[in-house]
């Protein structure tokens, strides 16, 4: 299986144009999330989901949408890119586990990113 | 959620040991603590997680001390593939919990020969 990946690895885009960053893992897996990582900061939340139709926001939710129509699928949309965005975007995802609204902790299986520029 | 503390860099040679430390001092009861590392251009690996004493697997030992306010990272016998970036996560175990995962600003390990 090839676990999570993501499409397009790099993207430059102009000032208010709008794209989908696209998320995919074959694992199975409930629970996706997305993180920007900015150069010398760690990774920031985004939005994340525990299954499909179940959306909830991260620590910068701002500038960006996502949906769950499937449990594979997980798309990332700049409405209207601004500078501020430029950034690499991972995508991750992880089982949940167990009757009681399943294991969080446990491993993230992280893509390899999406390196976007925004001019 | 509890905000982790961790060296910015660190800088260790090949064969030694390194431990890197990690404050979390409103660590709540249900919370967890995991490891993750980064090498540039990938996403981060899962690297080890507990709750208190000590675990250990083939890649790290974790030491959590009893009060739980901070945990230390210890890699035995670095080489030079252990440069990478280590970030410590603390949140709860299950979703229900409360759902977010929070990375830090992690700290950047280099590995001289």
């Amino acid at each position: 299986n090839a676990g999570v990946t993501q499409t397009p690895k790099f993207q430059v885009l102009k000032t208010g144009q709008s794209m989908t960053l696209q998320c995919a893992q074959d694992m199975n897996h409930e629970y996706m999330s997305w993180y920007r990582q900015d150069p010398g900061m760690g990774l920031r939340l985004i939005h994340y989901s525990v299954g499909a139709g179940i959306t909830d926001q991260g620590e910068v939710p701002n500038g960006y949408n996502v949906s769950r129509s499937t449990t594979e699928d997980f798309p990332l949309r700049l409405l209207s890119a601004a500078p501020s965005q430029t950034s690499v975007y991972f995508c991750a995802s992880r089982p949940l586990s167990g009757t009681s609204g399943g294991a969080l902790t446990d491993t993230q299986y992280f893509g390899p990113g999406t390196r976007l520029t925004v001019l | 959620l509890a905000k982790t503390t961790q060296p910015i860099s660190m800088d260790s040679y090949e064969g030694q040991e390194v431990n890197i430390t990690c404050s979390h001092n409103n660590i709540a009861t249900n919370d967890y603590i995991t490891w993750y590392q980064q090498f540039p251009s990938q996403g981060p690996r899962f690297i080890i997680q507990g709750y208190k004493t000590k675990v250990t697997n083939e890649v790290a030992s974790l030491f959590i001390p009893a009060d739980r306010k901070s945990s230390t990272l210890s890699l035995p016998r670095v080489s030079l593939s252990d440069t990478a970036v280590y970030y410590c996560l603390v949140g709860p175990r299950y979703y229900n919990q409360g759902g977010k995962l929070i990375f830090g600003q992690g700290t950047e390990l280099s590995v001289k020969p």
